[in-house]
């Protein structure tokens, strides 16, 4: 079983709709991490937390939310999707260490 | 300035040839310095990871680091076709939020067999 999932994978929405995207990790790491993936403009950091109670904006954390619901569990949200809100998302995590492993990833479509 | 500068590329190499992927930064208190390779459509994967000046090895990949021209990279020796990916060198920065990585935009690299 992979260490970090992401679920969804694929996830098609119209514009003004709440979702959320779920991150679990079995790696036993203190700190995750949600990123957004465009093309020409690279991986920026939107969230990431060090633990259940701290959490912190990154580069990009505008029309963002996320919950840390235990120390394996991370969600993003977004509360009315725009379609420039169309990226691949990934979390990722890491121990006390700087080394950050990646999931799978959600493609994420806003219509 | 970008803080983390990679030439997109595509590098073309003959398979068995060394492929050599720079990336130069620009905060000079940067402590950590990491290459990902990510494939079409998939997820980055940690290949390396450097702190120090110098030479790190592991298998067909070498990082190289020096501070004092704020520049690291990786060379990738005998290189094979199913190296064609996109590789991204990261680097977390010094003071405040010290644990965020910051990319760079990647350098595509495509092995001719």
């Amino acid at each position: 079983d992979a260490d970090v999932t992401q679920t969804p994978r694929n996830r098609i929405t119209k514009t003004g709709k709440r979702i959320m995207l779920e991150c679990s990790q079995t790696k036993g790491h203190d700190r995750m991490y949600w990123y957004r993936q465009d093309p020409g403009l690279g991986l920026r950091l939107i969230y990431y937390s060090f633990d259940v109670k701290d959490i912190n904006k990154g580069e990009i954390s505008d029309g963002y939310s996320v919950s840390r619901q235990a120390q394996a569990k991370f969600s993003l949200s977004l509360e009315s999707a725009i379609p420039n809100q169309t990226a691949l998302y990934f979390c990722a995590t890491s121990a006390q260490g700087y080394e950050q492993y990646f999931g799978p990833g959600t493609r994420l479509t806003v219509t | 300035q970008k803080e983390v500068e990679q030439n997109s590329g595509p590098l073309s190499v003959p398979e068995g040839a060394i492929a050599s992927l720079n990336c130069t930064y620009s905060d000079r208190g940067s402590q950590s310095f990491f290459w990902y390779r990510q494939y079409s459509g998939k997820s980055p994967e940690l290949i390396m990871s450097i702190y120090s000046n110098g030479d790190k090895e592991d298998g067909r990949f070498t990082a190289q680091l020096n501070k004092a021209s704020q520049y690291v990279s990786l060379l990738i020796r005998d290189s094979q076709p199913s190296d064609s990916a996109t590789y991204l060198c990261a680097v977390i920065r010094s003071g405040a939020g010290s644990y965020q990585l910051t990319f760079g935009k990647g350098t595509k690299l495509s092995v001719i067999p």
